[in-house]
């Protein structure tokens, strides 16, 4: 157990539906980072917050955002979806160094 | 552009005998880089990592060696067992950023 929660673990929806996906970072890591992994693919890196604030920005589709909480929680909206955004969607926390990776939510675009 | 590469996609070893998974990058301001190992259903679990002023690091039965002349690294698992079955990815960190950026994975079997 890494001790990043992500929920939910399983999610399916439509083409052109919004969708949000949460992640709690292990207790006292201020850094949160999103990625994304479609099939056969590696991890793609999206976004990372440290503290409430964007620090990183990576292969980011402006249909999606995210942000970081005041309790450090952040969230990943996914918006007008295709069948392509069908993927692992990984978030991560990180004090210094490592990440240490959640057990990722799974969705699927029908 | 994929700045780190894995070009194999998979690998099978032996039970007992060393398995070496190798990783190539691209950007030579990378100057962290990290191997994690992931399940099926589960997240990427670090394993081992090595700092651009290290070329060796060792962890029990993982060492890693960095070559930045050639920006490579490999990883060694040295007794390979069943239980080191899984997808292994590289990352590198680029300097000053917080950007770690993986490979697309080795699946490695060590077979009984």
């Amino acid at each position: 157990d890494s001790g990043v929660t992500q929920t939910p673990k399983h999610l399916i929806t439509a083409t052109g539906q919004r969708v949000t996906l949460r992640c709690s970072p292990r207790s006292g890591d201020l850094s949160v980072y999103w990625y994304q992994q479609s099939l056969d693919q590696g991890l793609q890196f999206l976004i990372q917050y440290y503290n409430g604030e964007e620090r990183a920005k990576g292969n980011i589709l402006e249909r999606f955002s995210a942000q970081q909480f005041p309790d450090l929680h952040s969230e990943l909206n996914l918006s007008s979806l295709e069948l392509g955004d069908s993927a692992l969607y990984f978030c991560a926390s990180s004090k210094t160094g490592e990440l240490f990776f959640g057990e990722g939510s799974r969705l699927t675009v029908l | 552009d994929q700045q780190v590469k894995q070009n194999s996609p998979s690998l099978s070893v032996q039970e007992g005998r060393i398995s070496i998974l190798n990783c190539d990058y691209t950007n030579s301001m990378f100057d962290y880089f990290l191997w994690y190992k992931k399940y099926p259903a589960e997240g990427p679990t670090f394993l081992i990592s090595i700092s651009s002023i290290k070329d060796k690091n060792e962890d029990g039965r993982f060492t890693v060696f960095l070559n930045k002349s050639a920006k490579h690294l490999s990883l060694h698992i040295v007794p390979s067992q069943p239980g080191d079955s899984a997808v292994y990815f590289c990352a590198a960190l680029l300097s000053g950023t917080y950007k770690y950026i993986f490979g697309t994975g080795t699946r490695l079997k060590v077979l009984a």
